[in-house]
């Protein structure tokens, strides 16, 4: 199993330019996540999908957009990059066991917004 | 008061001793615990989680739950300088709510 995987690691993307952060998940995860990590600070919850075809808001959603069509893929939509959103993204999956929910990442994008 | 909270550091330990982390939670209703540690440009990395009252052991690494008190922290026995690294405490509110709260993190450095 490959299990989360992220794509592209690296991005500098120029203000007003959009862009999709692909995630893939080899585990048969319900759940999916986005988060972003800024330097210093802990993990916000961008959005979630606990199902294929179902997703929601997190913590920091303005600025973001997602869709979930399959179980396996979860990507994240970047419209009118701005300075603000320069940051490392990580995607992460789960799965309910007995409604405890660990939670995997993948190895995240490091996007620069100039 | 914070969600999750993990107090500051850094934290610097000799190698071979025992790392403490502690981290406090505010919201009663959690029911899930875990502690993820983070290398330097890496992604975060779950090495334990704990569901009840008490201490989980996994191999040099302890969690201990106080729900009482609102606290869950991480023993580190035997510290090594390959456990220099962040560590992130995260809360799961239980039931339906598959979310994690994560802390800020506390960045631990193992003096050789």
């Amino acid at each position: 199993n490959a299990g989360v995987t992220q794509t592209p690691k690296f991005r500098i993307l120029k203000i007003g330019q959009s862009m999709t952060l692909q995630c893939a998940q080899d585990m048969n995860h319900n759940y999916m996540y986005w988060y972003r990590q800024d330097p210093g600070m802990g993990l916000k919850l961008i959005y979630y999908s606990v199902g294929a075809g179902i997703t929601d808001k997190g913590e920091v959603p303005n600025g973001y957009n997602v869709s979930r069509s399959t179980t396996e893929d979860f990507p994240l939509r970047l419209e009118l990059a701005a300075p603000s959103q320069t940051s490392v993204y990580f995607c992460a999956s789960s799965q309910d066991r007995g409604l405890i929910y660990e939670q995997y990442f993948g190895p995240g994008t490091r996007l620069t917004v100039t | 008061q914070k969600e999750v909270e993990q107090n500051s550091g850094p934290l610097s330990v000799p190698e071979g001793a025992i790392a403490s982390l502690n981290c406090t939670y505010s919201d009663r209703v959690s029911q899930s615990f875990f502690w993820y540690r983070q290398y330097s440009g890496k992604s975060p990395e779950l090495i334990m989680s704990i569901y009840s009252n008490g201490d989980k052991e996994d191999g040099r690494f302890t969690a201990q739950l106080n729900k009482a008190s609102q606290y869950v922290s991480l023993l580190i026995r035997d510290s090594q300088p390959s456990d220099s690294a962040t560590y992130l405490c995260a809360v799961n509110k239980g039931g339906a709510n598959s979310k994690l709260t994560f802390g800020k993190g506390i960045t631990l450095s193992v003096r050789p």
